[in-house]
């Protein structure tokens, strides 16, 4: 149980255009669902917390108009990167959190997105 | 100071030994504590939660928490070489995860 999908597993993109990444929980719904970045060698970075329904909440220092985050039901959110730059190559990592049940605390995690910009 | 604190190794262990990964924390209001295993260019994959101060045990891996003194462990019995990877600790109160940096396993046949 518990499993966190995420699509696609890499892409690579040219410079100014968008990528789309879906993150969806296959077997459990959740209400909180996270977005992370990870350089290599490094932790994960918080982006962003989005709860279905409503408005994601941005960490600090993350622009909301480049990572546009979309929240629509229990089992789907996606992560836009629009007019990526070579800078915004990363491992993107979504996260979810069970609705209900005795683990309400635990995230699970998704294989994450490699993304490249050329 | 970080809220976590976590040694990045690289831990190199022959297979068979006991592996002890550790973390210190800052953050009284702490109360859930996980550990994640995460491969090469793969997502965190969770092993082992614990809520409070206390042990859990989970076939070879076992969870530890003491709270009086911020600190937790997660030890790894029979290492397999396929228990090598990046160890990440991660906690939370009432707010966000906070993770560790990670520590890299070796572990060598």
């Amino acid at each position: 149980g518990a499993v966190v999908s995420q699509h696609p597993s890499w892409v690579i993109c040219k410079s100014g255009t968008s990528v789309k990444i879906e993150c969806r929980s296959l077997d459990f719904q959740a209400t909180t669902m996270f977005w992370y970045r990870q350089f290599p060698k490094q932790s994960l970075m918080l982006m962003a917390t989005s709860n279905e329904g409503s408005k994601a909440t941005y960490e600090q220092g993350v622009e909301k108009d480049k990572f546009l985050i979309n929240h629509a039901s229990l089992t789907l959110s996606t992560l836009t990167v629009t007019s990526a730059h070579p800078e915004d190559s990363s491992f993107y990592i979504c996260s979810a959190r069970d609705r209900v049940g005795t683990e309400i605390q635990v995230q699970y995690f998704g294989p994450g997105t490699r993304l490249t910009v050329t | 100071q970080k809220e976590v604190e976590q040694d990045p190794g690289p831990l190199s262990v022959p297979e068979g030994a006991i592996v002890s990964l550790n973390c210190t924390y800052s953050n009284s209001a702490f109360q859930y504590f996980m550990w994640y295993r995460q491969y090469s260019r793969k997502g965190p994959e969770l092993l082992m939660y614990t809520y409070s101060s206390g042990n859990k045990e989970d076939g070879r891996f076992t969870a530890q928490v003491d709270k009086s003194s911020k600190y937790i462990s997660l030890f790894i019995r029979d290492s397999q070489p396929s228990d090598s990877a990046t160890y990440l600790c991660a906690m939370r109160g009432f707010q966000k995860l906070v993770f560790g940096t990670g520590t890299r396993l070796l572990v060598s046949p």
